[in-house]
């Protein structure tokens, strides 16, 4: 069965510091990944999505970043975090069908 | 407006009650349509995925698509204490899986 992990499930950062987040999917190949943020009380945002290894789409212009390095690896990084980069991320695989799964996210504080 | 509206509660019911989660939305060209459960701080979980109009039963769970209407339904029947959560309605239209969700409801189950 096909499992997704993300770390670190919390983080508390200084505004102006870097950020890289990690996601990874067991079980599955070539699935197609995404990055969502959720703001406290409001829907999920699309940030990025790859459809395959260095293929990255944005969605929502920001200081944030992702990469893609392996098959089933997802990384979104900041070089300087603000204030209002806070929020619950969270990476979703899909194995190109239409349902997305989730992980269990990282909640992000910015200080 | 917003291409999915979803009334974000709260919604406080007894134990056994019947439950009518609802959104709606404005693009004609959605053709999935999808509810996530939510609890507090985790990722969201699918629970029912849905392509035509009609009704689609899981268990105490029926989800109702009615494309004319541009109107989407979860109901939860002999709802439970741990149906307490937040439940995201979720549509797209191919093209990557992208979706776009509503903002979610709070329910929450009283004994």
């Amino acid at each position: 069965s096909q499992t997704i992990h993300q770390w670190p499930a919390t983080l508390v950062q200084p505004v102006g510091s870097p950020l890289s987040l990690e996601c990874t999917v067991e079980g599955t190949s070539n699935p197609n990944l995404y990055w969502y943020r959720q703001a406290a009380g409001r829907g999920l945002q699309l940030l990025f999505y790859s459809v395959g290894i260095g293929q990255i789409s944005s969605e929502v212009p920001q200081n944030l970043s992702a990469s893609r390095p392996q098959d089933r690896q997802f990384i979104l990084s900041s070089k300087k975090l603000l204030l209002s980069d806070s929020g619950f991320y969270l990476c979703a695989w899909s194995p190109n069908r239409d349902e997305q799964f989730f992980g269990p996210g990282t909640r992000l504080t910015v200080l | 407006q917003k291409e999915v509206e979803q009334d974000p509660g709260p919604l406080s019911v007894p134990e056994g009650a019947i439950v009518s989660l609802n959104c709606t939305y404005s693009n004609s060209a959605f053709q999935y349509f999808m509810w996530y459960r939510q609890y507090s701080r985790k990722g969201p979980e699918l629970l029912m995925y849905t392509y035509s109009s009609g009704n689609k039963e899981d268990g105490r769970f029926t989800a109702q698509v009615d494309k004319s209407s541009k109107y989407i339904s979860l109901f939860i029947r002999d709802s439970q204490p741990s149906d307490s959560a937040t439940y995201l309605c979720a549509m797209g239209s191919g093209g990557y899986n992208k979706l776009i969700f509503g903002a979610g409801t709070r329910l929450a189950v009283h004994p």
